[in-house]
């Protein structure tokens, strides 16, 4: 069964500083990758997916992950954060399989980004 | 487009009083639907998927159940609500296997005191 590891559970960082939010995976099968960002007492949002072509994906927002296949990682970075993306951070994966697959979520990093 | 609906937003009840909390999806059909919970300063942990009327899969035993009496409308319910029921619940949708997005509702915060 596939798994997901973030392995901070927070991240604090100053404004306009980059960001880089860690996510490992495993599966024995090809995979679909996804950022998800949760802001306080609100549902997730979909921030950013992979599901096949170019490795490197981006947001509307300034966020970007790149899937490597080698190292069985998503990392999501940002060149320059926000106030407004202190927020929760959800990486997922689901396998490319046949029959219903669900979204495997990892814990979570709660991203902080001060003044 | 599509809209995902959770009502209540929040919700106070004692131990021992009964839940029901609903979720319905417009502007889709047959969607695959989710019901997952947050317990504070946790992650998600998914407690019930349905890919159907009437078909109901759960995922952790507990006192919580789910039906899914209509299309696009979803229903977590208990019967006795325990102190360790308190969290953040979410209901999702997605299509076709489950591989690809799942689209969250707003969230119901629920307190058993």
């Amino acid at each position: 069964a596939q798994s997901v590891t973030q392995l901070d559970s927070q991240v604090p960082v100053f404004e306009e500083a980059p960001v880089e939010l860690r996510c490992n995976y495993s599966s024995s099968v090809s995979v679909y990758l996804f950022w998800y960002v949760q802001y306080p007492n609100q549902g997730l949002q979909l921030l950013l997916k992979y599901l096949s072509g170019s490795t490197l994906v981006e947001s509307i927002n300034g966020f970007e992950a790149e899937f490597n296949k080698s190292q069985t990682s998503f990392h999501l970075r940002k060149p320059s954060v926000h106030i407004s993306d202190t927020a929760e951070y959800f990486c997922a994966v689901s396998v490319r399989n046949t029959g219903f697959q669900k979204l495997v979520f990892g814990t979570g990093t709660r991203l902080l980004v001060s003044p | 487009s599509q809209t995902i609906h959770q009502w209540p937003a929040t919700l106070v009840q004692p131990v021992g009083s009964p839940l029901s909390l609903e979720c319905t999806v417009e502007g889709t059909s047959n969607p695959n639907l989710y019901w997952y919970r947050q317990a504070a300063g946790r992650g998600l942990q998914l407690l019930f998927y349905s890919v159907g009327i009437g078909q109901i899969s759960s995922e952790v035993p507990q006192n919580l159940s789910a039906s899914r009496p209509q299309d696009r409308q979803f229903i977590l319910s208990s019967k006795k609500l325990l102190l360790s029921d308190s969290g953040f619940y979410l209901c999702a949708w997605s299509w076709g296997q489950g591989t690809d997005t799942q689209y969250f509702g707003p969230g119901t915060r629920l307190t058993v005191l």
